[in-house]
């Protein structure tokens, strides 16, 4: 299975800008990547995913690299809530994700 | 709210009990996963429906572990003869998936099981 790489965590002020990065350097070709982040004692819930192409959504960008190997999740103007373990997952499907322990994003007021 | 419930929330037990854990799905999803996760790691796959056909088992499913969905609808998944390494959160996941298409998955709240 290919691997992601997340840094544990990271630190932001509220209403900055947030880049997440994931390194993915044995991506296939038709492995897409999945952003799903998690809140304190709730699920898992899906941020955005993406393929080749850079993504937007009403939650945020997905950059992907040229080469595929690297991805940045972007939060445009971090929240308190958006505090959350945030999980960067390759799959052809999404129908066996495998979640790594992903990076713990903390926002200062 | 997701719209995937589980029940119970919590649940303690004794050693070497059976447990059983219920998932009912978003009505129109087709697709149903269970995943568990301990303390500081993501959720680790375990097995997944497609209607009422379960389509695959990750080798974490021992085989104290049984998993059904036998309308299609709602998921139980049982742990029999409990062991203290069983305590963890059990999660579960719908999603609605057609042909090709990527559909994200929509995670309940968990139930949290102890075993002691």
């Amino acid at each position: 299975d290919a691997k992601t790489t997340q840094p544990n965590s990271m630190e932001s002020n509220e209403e900055e800008p947030v880049h997440l990065p994931c390194n993915h350097s044995t991506i296939s070709g038709t492995d897409y990547i999945h952003w799903y982040r998690q809140l304190p004692s709730q699920g898992p819930e899906y941020v955005i995913h993406g393929l080749t192409s850079n993504v937007n959504n009403r939650m945020a960008s997905l950059a992907i690299a040229e080469d595929r190997k690297s991805s940045t999740l972007i939060l445009h103007r971090a929240t308190l809530r958006d505090a959350a373990v945030y999980y960067c997952i390759l799959g052809y499907n999404n129908n066996d994700m495998r979640f790594g322990a992903g990076t713990r994003l903390t926002v200062k007021p | 709210d997701t719209g995937v419930s589980q029940d119970p929330r919590h649940k303690i037990t004794k050693r070497g009990q059976n447990v059983t854990f219920r998932c009912d799905p978003i009505s129109e999803h087709n697709r149903l996963y269970w995943y568990r996760q301990t303390l500081g790691q993501g959720p680790e796959f375990l097995t997944y429906f497609q209607n009422e056909a379960q389509l695959e088992k990750s080798r974490l499913l021992s085989d104290r572990f049984s998993a059904e969905r036998p309308k299609g609808s709602f998921s139980t998944l049982e742990i029999q003869r409990t062991e203290q390494g069983d305590s963890a959160m059990y999660l579960c996941a719908s999603s609605l998936a057609r042909g090709g298409q990527r559909n994200e998955q929509y995670f309940g709240p968990g139930t949290r099981l102890t075993v002691t």
